[in-house]
């Protein structure tokens, strides 16, 4: 039974470039969240997505954020023209689908490290 | 300003100990209350919350919710090396949040 997998695990860009960050759900699992976390501090929400739906992404920057969670595939976190402040780890969430997905405990992937030099 | 505030932000105890985790949260559209488990990778999953003063259990680690109150405990009894790790308390609702975790050291 896979968990929650994205890949990679690490990412290396330069201030600049383009991050793609990608998680599968777990099996079944139709909910997908994003959360950033910076070293010291706790998950910080950014988006939720169900198939083909962008939900809440009330926690997303507004400017060269984007996700994705397409009918067919992964979720994907596209981050554009990357900045040294958007080093992080990114975590991806899933749950079953269940309205409005509050009463499902989110199963985390293993996160991705995204560091710009 | 914080929608959960989780106490204290760090903790040292020795091997044996029992220790309670607290974690305070907004009323706005509370649906749930999540207690995860990190140690270097992926949060793990310890407990959902959604009904008040019903104790959940697992093994050495129990919660509790309290709606009058706004809060939560978990508690880790005889702790382990292995307990260490950072303990993150969540609430869903409308929106999502997690507060800054409670790092517990468990020393031999």
């Amino acid at each position: 039974n896979a968990g929650v997998m994205q890949n990679p695990r690490h990412l290396v860009r330069r201030r600049g470039q383009e991050a793609r960050l990608r998680c599968s759900p777990m099996k079944g699992h139709s909910h997908v969240y994003w959360y950033r976390q910076l070293p010291e501090e706790g998950l910080k929400f950014m988006v939720y997505l169900q198939k083909e739906n962008i939900i809440d992404e009330s926690g997303m920057p507004k400017e060269r954020f984007s996700a994705e969670f397409p009918k067919e595939g992964p979720s994907i976190l596209r981050i554009q023209q990357v900045v040294r402040g958007d080093s992080a780890a990114y975590f991806c969430a899933s749950s079953p689908g269940t309205p409005n997905g509050g009463n499902q405990p989110q199963h985390f992937g293993d996160g991705t490290r995204l560091s710009i030099l | 300003e914080d929608k959960v505030v989780q106490s204290p932000l760090s903790l040292v105890v020795h091997e044996g100990d029992t220790v309670t985790l607290n974690c305070s949260y907004e009323v706005t559209n509370f649906r749930s209350l999540l207690w995860y488990k990190q140690e270097k990778k992926a949060p793990t999953f310890l407990f959902m919350l959604t009904s008040s003063g019903i104790e959940k259990k697992s093994g050495r680690l129990s919660s509790i919710l309290d709606k009058k109150e706004l809060s939560s405990i978990l508690n880790i009894t005889a702790t382990q090396t292995g307990d260490s790790a950072i303990y993150l308390c969540g609430r869903t609702g409308n929106q999502f949040y997690f507060g800054t975790g409670t790092s517990l050291t468990v020393i031999p």
